[in-house]
């Protein structure tokens, strides 16, 4: 079975901490995505990395970076995190090839920031 | 732009019932459809993924189909259960963009024992 693991179920921060988020994935899968999943505004997509150092910007990109350096694993990264950023973040995977492409998530990250 | 729309919102029913969800998209153009479930502060779980090409998947109690030319998907639970209570949230995959998946806002699904 495929497997995404998100290293952190619960975080809680301060306003103007460096936050990171990270998550493994252990099918060898080229895509990896992190939404956010708010009440009322359903998933958003941050960011998604289809290979290794490279990434594309999502729907709501503004605040947050990722990082790619190894294939199985996808960071986010809040600079300076503030209270709007307080959400439950989702990490996904998915192969390359576009027949099965099926999508596989972890079991989320819930931030709060203070 | 694609958009996809779950009604209901949530759905209440007894423990036995058969019961349909229904997932709507507005562009035929997919490669594929996914149905998945998610329980409250957990995050997804694919149930069934149906490609453009086929018309329905089934596992266990569940049958997916997809009708693509009139845009609609059902997920078709057999003797519902109180475990099978969660929400259920469909998403198609665009044929235009590869990466992009549009998420519908769920069905809240309540079986009461």
């Amino acid at each position: 079975d495929v497997k995404v693991t998100q290293s952190s179920r619960y975080l809680v921060k301060r306003t103007g901490e460096k936050v990171f988020l990270e998550c493994v994935q252990d099918m060898d899968h080229e895509n990896m995505f992190w939404y956010r999943q708010d009440p009322g505004l359903g998933l958003r997509l941050i960011y998604f990395s289809y290979d290794v150092k490279m990434k594309e910007k999502g729907d709501i990109p503004e605040g947050y970076s990722v990082s790619r350096e190894k294939k199985e694993r996808f960071s986010l990264i809040l600079e300076s995190a503030s209270t709007n950023q307080t959400s439950m973040y989702l990490c996904a995977s998915s192969p390359g090839t576009p027949y099965t492409g099926e999508l596989f998530f972890g079991e989320g990250s819930r931030l709060t920031v203070l | 732009k694609q958009e996809v729309t779950q009604i209901p919102a949530a759905l209440s029913v007894p423990e036995g019932e058969n019961l349909v969800l229904n997932c709507s998209f507005t562009d035929s153009a997919i490669y594929n459809l996914q149905w998945f479930r998610q329980d409250p502060g957990k995050g997804l779980t694919s149930l069934l993924l149906i490609q453009s090409s086929q018309r329905e998947q089934t596992s266990g109690r569940l049958n997916a189909s997809l009708d693509k030319s009139s845009g609609r998907s059902t997920l078709y639970i057999a003797a519902s259960q109180p475990g099978d209570s969660a929400t259920y949230l469909c998403a198609v995959r665009g044929e235009d963009n590869f990466n992009k998946f549009y998420f519908g806002s769920g069905t809240k699904l309540n079986v009461k024992p």
